[in-house]
């Protein structure tokens, strides 16, 4: 099975801009989870999304919003995008299944804002 | 909201050395895993491990989950296995939310 991909790997946006993530999970998996990794916060949780509805989320302004598509896709958008917003983007996927919920990781989207 | 911390932070190793890493959360868990984030960022997934003990050659992980830690231990060190080894958590029922621990620095040397 393919593994969780995401594009585009690399991005480099200005301040005030907005960008748009993308997320395919493996093929089956249904849950959808984003994730910021800065050196200064580490990782830390955005939002999850099942069945195109969104189930969690994380502690971040909205100006950070995903959605999910009918074939489990995701994408996460950032508007207004300020310095800080420079981070290495994770998505993860996890297959179906109440009980059993091991998320598996993509390579990541490293954003950088100038 | 779910604390994690790892110890410890850094740990440097002559090639060849055993190490173990802990883990420690503040509650009860329904999932636990154990990472290593390779140099160009990716989680590469370890042990799923929310109870109990498992062993993948080298590296093997334990989760005592009534007393609230989890032990990864790596035998026979190779300079391959430096890295950022993180540790996460998710609880409450069905919860998909990791929360996780700032990492343990794992540097190998020859």
């Amino acid at each position: 099975k393919a593994g969780v991909t995401q594009t585009p790997r690399y991005l480099i946006k200005t301040r005030g801009q907005q960008v748009t993530l993308s997320c395919s999970p493996i093929s089956g998996h249904r849950s959808v989870s984003w994730y910021q990794q800065t050196p200064g916060q580490g990782l830390q949780f955005l939002f999850e999304y099942f069945s195109e509805t969104q189930r969690n989320k994380g502690n971040f302004p909205g100006r950070f919003s995903g959605r999910q598509f009918s074939n489990s896709r995701s994408e996460m958008n950032v508007s207004t995008l300020e310095l800080g917003d420079s981070a290495l983007y994770l998505c993860a996927s996890s297959p179906p299944g109440y009980s059993y919920n091991e998320q598996f990781f993509g390579p990541g989207t490293r954003l950088t804002v100038l | 909201g779910i604390q994690v911390e790892q110890s410890p932070p850094d740990l440097i190793l002559q090639e060849g050395a055993n190490s173990t890493l802990r883990c420690n959360f503040s509650d009860s868990v329904n999932n636990l895993q154990w990472f290593h984030q390779n140099p160009w960022g990716q989680l590469i997934n370890l042990f799923y491990i929310p109870s109990g003990t498992k062993q993948n050659g080298r590296l093997s992980a334990t989760t005592v989950a009534t007393e609230r830690y989890s032990l990864l231990y790596i035998s026979s060190s190779q300079t391959t296995d430096s890295g950022v080894y993180f540790c996460a958590v998710s609880s409450g029922a069905g919860s998909y939310q990791l929360t996780f621990g700032k990492g343990t620095k794992l540097s190998v040397i020859p």
